[in-house]
């Protein structure tokens, strides 16, 4: 079983929707959390880190739920500029791997 | 800004020749780590390191071994070139901590080997 899973997509929705996704991870003893965003052909950025409380930056936001292993990533008034590619990541308590979902597709329409 | 670089972003070598991919961080980091990425299967580790002269296997190490001699220096050798070899590889940095820092990446190496 994977370490991380996520629906590779596509996605694809028009300008000015919401749209989410799901990511599970399988190791409880996970820690870390953190979607990252990677535009075709580029390196992946980090887009927020996700805390146990939830966390919001501007239009997106990030959830946890420890008790079922999945995080998530809401996105508000979706624009073109955030067609890409979105990776989850998570990291075990005490090592310092990180482990990557192979991506979820985001494609925005005008 | 956090600058993690590459030697190459391109890079063509023939079946059986040795390969060496250097990265350099300038944020003074005690992380450092090499990634492939391959479509379908996302990023896997290759290998990282925590320390100077200091590294662990990650998840597919085979076929690969690295040099870590100065903190802001990171390589990645491949031994003997094969086609299966043929990747993106993703270089990354990051401080330690407990919760874990992000990591930031290199603008990556595209590899053929033919």
């Amino acid at each position: 079983r994977k370490e991380v899973e996520q629906d590779p997509g596509p996605f694809n929705v028009p300008e000015g929707a919401t749209v989410a996704f799901n990511c599970t991870y399988s190791n409880s003893a996970s820690q870390s959390f953190f979607w990252y965003r990677q535009d075709c052909r580029k390196e992946p950025k980090l887009l927020m880190s996700v805390y146990s409380s939830g966390n919001e930056d501007g239009r997106f936001t990030a959830q946890l739920n420890r008790a079922s292993q999945y995080i998530s990533l809401l996105i508000r008034d979706s624009k073109l500029s955030d067609s890409a590619t979105y990776l989850c990541v998570v990291n075990r308590r005490n090592f310092n791997k990180f482990y990557f979902g192979s991506g979820t597709k985001l494609n925005v329409k005008p | 800004d956090v600058k993690v670089t590459q030697s190459s972003r391109y890079l063509v070598k023939r079946t059986g020749e040795k390969v060496f991919l250097e990265c350099v961080q300038d944020m003074d980091h005690e992380n450092m780590f090499w990634y492939r990425q391959d479509p379908g299967l996302g990023l896997r580790l290759i290998y990282f390191s925590y320390d100077v002269k200091m590294k662990e296997k990650g998840d597919i190490p085979e076929g690969y071994s690295v040099s870590r001699e100065k903190k802001e220096r990171f390589s990645l050798i491949l031994e003997s070139a094969s086609t299966n070899q043929t990747s993106m590889y993703l270089c990354a940095s990051s401080f330690t901590g407990v919760p874990s820092y992000e990591q930031y990446f290199g603008p990556g190496t595209r590899l053929t080997v033919t």
